[in-house]
C-alpha cells in the first residue's frame, strides 16, 4: 500500500521555539516536497529534494530549512517558529527525478499553530 | 507572483450538470498540466493530467482542454454528484506551481 506519512498530525508551539515536522514514504521514490497551505493561497512550495543531500529551495524557502538523510524521510525545519508560520504543512513525494512533472502522492497534512 | 490562477474561487452546480473550472498560467514553458480533488482535512489527490503535446484528454466523465496559446486550460464533469463536492487544485509546469483552489459544491 503506496503511502506518504507525516507527523504529526497536528501541533502547538509558542513562538521562538524550534519545530519539526517529519515525513516518510514508502514508494522509493526519488522526489520528495514540502508545501504549505494558507487559506485563499493554495499550495505554495518550500522545498524540494531529488535525493538524499540534493535540496532545493521551492517558491517560499524564507525561515525554513529540510534535511533528507535517507531516500524514504524529508523533515521540515523551523528553526525559532513566527506567529506567520502557522498553517497546513503537506508532504508529497515523486516517483522520478522531480525534473519532468509526473503524479504526486500527498501525506496528510500536519496543521501547526504558532502561538 | 503566482504562475497560476484560478479566478472563480467557488462553483456551484446541479447534480447532473456539467462543472467547468478553469485555470490560467503565465510561463508558457510549462508542459504539464494537472488538476487534484481535496476533501476538508484530506490530502490533494490527483484526478487527472495532461501533457501539452494534447489539446484534450478525457478519463470516465473528466475532460481536460488546453488552450496553449490562451496559456488557459480547464476541468470539465459530467453528470455532476454530490460526491464531487470539493476543492479542485490546477496545478502546471515541471515544479507542479498550484493555483489556490476553487471549491466545487453540487447540490442534489
Amino acid at each position: 500500500d503506496m503511502k506518504v506519512t507525516q507527523m504529526p498530525r497536528y501541533l502547538i508551539k509558542r513562538m521562538g521555539e524550534n519545530v519539526l515536522l517529519e515525513c516518510g514514504q514508502d514508494m522509493s521514490h526519488e522526489t520528495m516536497y514540502w508545501y504549505r497551505q494558507d487559506p485563499g493561497l493554495g499550495l505554495q512550495l518550500i522545498y524540494i529534494s531529488y535525493d538524499v543531500d540534493s535540496n532545493s529551495e521551492g517558491d517560499i524557502p524564507k525561515g525554513y530549512r529540510v534535511s533528507r538523510k535517507k531516500r524514504e524521510h524529508f523533515s521540515l525545519i523551523l528553526d525559532s517558529a513566527k506567529t506567520n508560520q502557522t498553517s497546513v504543512y503537506f508532504c508529497a513525494s515523486s516517483l522520478g527525478q522531480g525534473k519532468s512533472a509526473e503524479t504526486l502522492y500527498f501525506g496528510s497534512g500536519t496543521r501547526l499553530t504558532v502561538l | 507572483g503566482q504562475q497560476v490562477k484560478q479566478s472563480s474561487p467557488s462553483l456551484t452546480v446541479q447534480e447532473g450538470g456539467i462543472s467547468i473550472l478553469n485555470c490560467d498560467y503565465e510561463n508558457d514553458m510549462f508542459d504539464y498540466f494537472a488538476w487534484y480533488k481535496k476533501y476538508p482535512d484530506n490530502s490533494p489527490t490527483l484526478l487527472i493530467s495532461v501533457r501539452s503535446n494534447v489539446d484534450k484528454r478525457e478519463d470516465g466523465r473528466l475532460t481536460v482542454f488546453l488552450n496553449k496559446s490562451g496559456k488557459h486550460f480547464s476541468l470539465h464533469i459530467t453528470a455532476s454528484q454530490p460526491e464531487d463536492t470539493a476543492v479542485y487544485l490546477c496545478a502546471a509546469g515541471s515544479k507542479l506551481s498550484f493555483g489556490k483552489g476553487a471549491k466545487l459544491t453540487v447540490s442534489p
